[in-house]
């Protein structure tokens, strides 16, 4: 499977519990970014990687939110002292790097880790 | 800010053509996508428009005016299978993408 992976695909945790989702993006896409959606809702965008770096990341995104994608391969997202709010869809997308001096802007979605917070 | 607007839901029939619009309120997007997502599944990329005017791409057009902050997804020859959520979304220097709630469109036989 080429597409992009995300583990797990669901998560029920008790609040106050941290969580860990990993996603493993299209081989060699160096563009990652996270999301998080709600039932109705589009997704909301969370942070964005290129290779190693995080230049992006959500105002809306609180300090129990972190991520990482250490050697610009997988990423990490990590919610700490989870909250009932914090259930929904996290949703992972990778987009190519640049070929022929022009960009490749579709996004590229894997299914997604559903959190549940009791 | 970055409110983008959608109808919420349309209906229309198989064989028929639909538009679903979109309008945004900033500046400072660099691009319009159109995705869709079946229920329970994740979305997946249609279309997009840096300049102004029309994209076509199979069945599947989308219009830009950057002036007016609009854009539209055009559907021709509907399918069943094209029973989805249509999500419009606006790329700030593609580094951040904003998303509309998305329309819900049902295909009727």
């Amino acid at each position: 499977d080429t597409g992009v992976s995300q583990d797990p695909r669901h998560k029920i945790t008790k609040r106050g519990q941290n969580v860990t989702f990993r996603c493993d993006p299209i081989s060699e896409h160096n563009r990652l970014y996270w999301y998080r959606q709600t039932l109705g809702q589009g997704p909301e965008f969370l942070t964005y990687f290129q290779n190693e770096a995080q230049l992006e990341k959500s105002r809306l995104l609180s300090d129990r939110f972190s991520a990482e994608r250490p050697k610009g391969s997988f990423s990490t997202l990590e919610i700490q002292r989870t909250e009932q709010g914090d259930s929904a869809m996290y949703l992972c997308a990778s987009s190519p790097r640049p070929r022929g001096g022009s960009l490749s802007y579709e996004q590229y979605f894997g299914p997604g880790t559903r959190l549940t917070v009791t | 800010g970055q409110n983008i607007d959608q109808p919420t839901e349309m209906t229309a029939t198989e064989g028929a053509i639909v538009q679903i619009n979109c309008t945004y309120q900033t500046s400072g997007f660099n691009g319009l996508f159109w995705y869709q997502q079946h229920a329970g599944e994740a979305p997946t990329f249609l279309s997009y428009n840096v300049l102004d005017g029309l994209e076509e791409k199979g069945r599947f057009s989308s219009f830009l005016s950057r002036s007016k902050g609009y854009s539209y997804l055009l559907l021709k020859e509907l399918q069943m299978k094209d029973s989805a959520s249509y999500l419009c979304a606006g790329g700030k220097h593609f580094n951040k993408f904003y998303f509309g709630s998305g329309t819900k469109l049902n295909v009727k036989p």
